[in-house]
């Protein structure tokens, strides 16, 4: 699975958009970007995924440069609930049932 | 959002002893993994799981672990003799139809 290198730590102000960029250069064709977030001490969540094509849910939304070397999650409007650190994943849909490897992620800290 | 619960909450148990964690999945959902997380340290995967055989695991995962499914629902992690190290967090987690992974809430050993 390609690397992704993501800013150590972020602030957001309440109800303002979070933008958390992740790169991952060396990403090949059919890898897939997935975004996962860990609030203290409980289990990951999973967020949203893309391969290429910009995505959204109810929870967030991906942009994937054209290039596919970068994304960008999008917390449209943050709340202190946000607070978490954030994990950019890449990982190929052609390793069904293999690891997850989580790196050091971005630190979200949303203030009131 | 599927759900994956997690039992015990919280296990102390001496060193030497055995424990097993146990995990309920989220049903039809095919692939099971264990991952851990020592205070302060990154999510490492242990073992990932695919029609009642292990289907890959990390260096962690020796011969002091063992993983199954006893009753076709519940997946359990068995450490047979728990070690001050194994002191951690652990996670169960499910795969669904778009290769993401959900996470139980965690067991958190405490080995004493």
């Amino acid at each position: 699975d390609a690397k992704t290198t993501q800013p150590p730590s972020m602030d957001c102000a309440e109800g303002r958009a979070a933008n958390l960029p992740c790169n991952h250069s060396t990403i090949s064709g059919n890898e897939y970007v997935y975004w996962y977030r860990q609030i203290h001490s409980q289990g990951p969540q999973y967020i949203i995924h893309g391969l290429k094509n910009n995505e959204t849910n109810e929870m967030a939304s991906l942009i994937i440069t054209e290039d596919r070397k970068s994304s960008t999650l999008i917390l449209p409007h943050a709340t202190l609930r946000d607070t978490a650190v954030y994990y950019c994943i890449v990982r190929s849909q052609e390793t069904s049932g293999s690891r997850l490897t989580f790196g050091e992620g971005t630190q979200l800290t949303v203030n009131p | 959002e599927p759900e994956v619960t997690q039992t015990p909450s919280h296990q102390v148990t001496q060193m030497g002893q055995e424990v097993i964690l146990r995990c309920v999945p989220i049903s039809n959902h095919l692939y099971f993994y264990w991952y851990r997380q020592i205070l302060g340290q990154k999510v490492e995967f242990l073992v990932s799981f695919y029609n009642n055989e292990i289907s890959e695991k990390s260096e962690i995962f020796d011969d002091q672990f063992s993983v199954e499914r006893p009753d076709g629902s519940n997946f359990t992690l068995k450490i047979r003799s728990t070690k001050l190290e194994d002191s951690a967090m652990y996670f169960c987690a499910n795969q669904g139809l778009a290769y993401e992974q959900y996470f139980g809430p965690g067991t958190r050993l405490t080995v004493t």
